[in-house]
């Protein structure tokens, strides 16, 4: 059975530290690993990985995918209060033409000033 | 706002009722697909169409739903007589397809529709 495994499932710390959340994945016809931030309403796209050790970078954030190991991570450097949401990972499958996404659990992320 | 568009935003209904959801995708995307998420939980993935062929259903999509796509535009999520664990937030997502077998885009979801089943 398809899953994603990410961790940790909660996260608190303070305004300035750096975290890095983990995402491990076993999906039949895997094409690429995506990363959204969910506040209270859509998740909204951050990176898709499809290659293995190209690092992407958007301002502070950046992830890099593991296609070996079957992992990925999303670091998060210098954290505003902003950043606090949930974290989702999905692993897309290709199954009869549809981009099926099969998502993590989140990693709910907590900045504190 | 050119993004995913999904009415109501919140139902609340009696166990037993019937609801109808609808989304409208991004105009250009053919693509289109519905998930489930439920507290603490990632989205689940339901149905997925094509234009207006519904070519995959989940396991998950029991009897009493059904998903329709008619002119391959808006879609519409129906729940009949609504159980208490069907509470959960409804989203839409859509992609475009870009010739060929290319999937370089990601899915854009739209903000949900939150179902409550007293």
């Amino acid at each position: 059975e398809d899953k994603v495994v990410q961790s940790p499932l909660s996260l608190v710390v303070h305004e300035g530290d750096t975290v890095t959340l983990n995402c491990s994945y076993e999906v039949t016809n895997f094409r690429s690993l995506l990363w959204y931030k969910q506040e209270k309403k859509a998740p909204t796209f951050l990176f898709m990985l499809t290659s293995s050790g190209i690092e992407k970078k958007s301002g502070r954030l950046s992830s890099i995918l593991d296609k070996k190991e079957l992992f990925s991570i999303l670091n998060i450097t210098a954290t505003q209060t902003g950043d606090s949401a949930i974290y989702l990972c999905a692993a897309e499958a290709i199954i009869q033409g549809a981009q099926k996404l099969v998502f993590g659990q989140g990693t709910r992320l907590t900045i504190n000033p | 706002d050119t993004g995913v568009s999904q009415n109501p935003r919140h139902k609340i209904t009696k166990r037993g009722q019937n609801v109808t959801f609808r989304c409208d995708p991004i105009s250009e995307h053919n693509r289109l697909y519905w998930y489930r998420q439920t507290l603490g939980q990632g989205p689940e993935f339901l149905t997925y169409f094509q234009n207006e062929a519904q070519l995959e259903k989940s396991r998950l999509l029991s009897d009493r739903f059904s998903a329709e796509r008619p002119k391959g535009s808006f879609s519409t999520l129906e729940i009949q007589r609504t159980e208490q664990g069907d509470s959960a937030m409804y989203l839409c997502a859509s992609s475009p397809r870009q010739g060929g077998s290319s999937y370089n885009s990601p899915l854009h979801f739209g903000n949900g529709t939150r179902l409550t089943v007293t």
